[in-house]
């Protein structure tokens, strides 16, 4: 089976732009999930979507936002955007939120804002 | 709330000695528990996890780990640690049925010849 594709893998952007990045889950699997990881915060959730629902969202503000497909791929998108966005964006699927499964993760795409 | 610390933000490890890095969370319930590993400019990699049962897991790499409740901890460790073990490594912990899953900082694990 395929892993997590996430893409692009890295991106420049200017301030005040607007970013879409994609997450292709591994097959099957319905839950994705979106962190955004730095060195000073960490590894923070954003958001997760299944079954193209958003049912969780991290402490993130409204520029911060995600959407799901029917064939579970989901794209996050970064609007109006701030030097502070530059970060690893780590998307994470699941079979299912239910019981015992586990979170694979994507190789992530490095977002730089200047 | 759920939350993990990890202790340690850097070791520094012979090659071939033993690695233990230190875990602690803070969760109401009986919580999942994952250790990750992350290579420079890489995504994570699940290296093992609790959800229940046996205490002492084995995960892949030669890793493992144990759940010790009365002391909200889940240690990893490895008898033998190699060069190609350098890299950062999270531990993390979600809730049942969890949706998110919350990291500790990570430590840096730096091997020496």
């Amino acid at each position: 089976k395929a892993g997590v594709t996430q893409t692009p893998r890295y991106l420049i952007k200017t301030r005040g732009q607007q970013v879409t990045l994609s997450c292709s889950p591994i097959s099957g699997h319905r839950s994705v999930s979106w962190y955004q990881q730095t060195p000073g915060q960490g590894l923070q959730f954003l958001f997760e979507y299944f079954s193209e629902t958003q049912r969780n969202k991290g402490n993130f503000p409204g520029r911060f936002s995600g959407r799901q497909f029917s064939n579970s791929r989901s794209e996050m998108n970064v609007s109006t955007l701030e030097l502070g966005d530059s970060a690893l964006y780590l998307c994470a699927s699941k079979e299912e939120v239910t019981g015992n499964t586990e979170a694979f993760f994507g190789q992530g795409t490095r977002l730089t804002v200047v | 709330a759920q939350s993990v610390t990890q202790p340690d933000i850097h070791i520094t490890v012979s090659e071939g000695a033993s690695l233990e890095l230190r875990c602690n969370y803070s969760y109401g319930a009986t919580p999942y528990l994952f250790w990750y590993v992350q290579s420079p400019g890489q995504g994570l990699q699940l290296l093992l996890k609790y959800f229940s049962g046996d205490t002492l897991v084995q995960g892949i790499k030669g890793f493992e780990a144990e759940f010790k409740r009365s002391q909200s901890s889940f240690n990893l460790r490895k008898p033998s640690v190699h060069w190609s073990d350098a890299a950062e490594y999270f531990c993390a912990v979600g809730a049942r049925g969890y949706s998110t899953l919350t990291f500790g900082k990570g430590t840096m694990l730096l091997v020496s010849p």
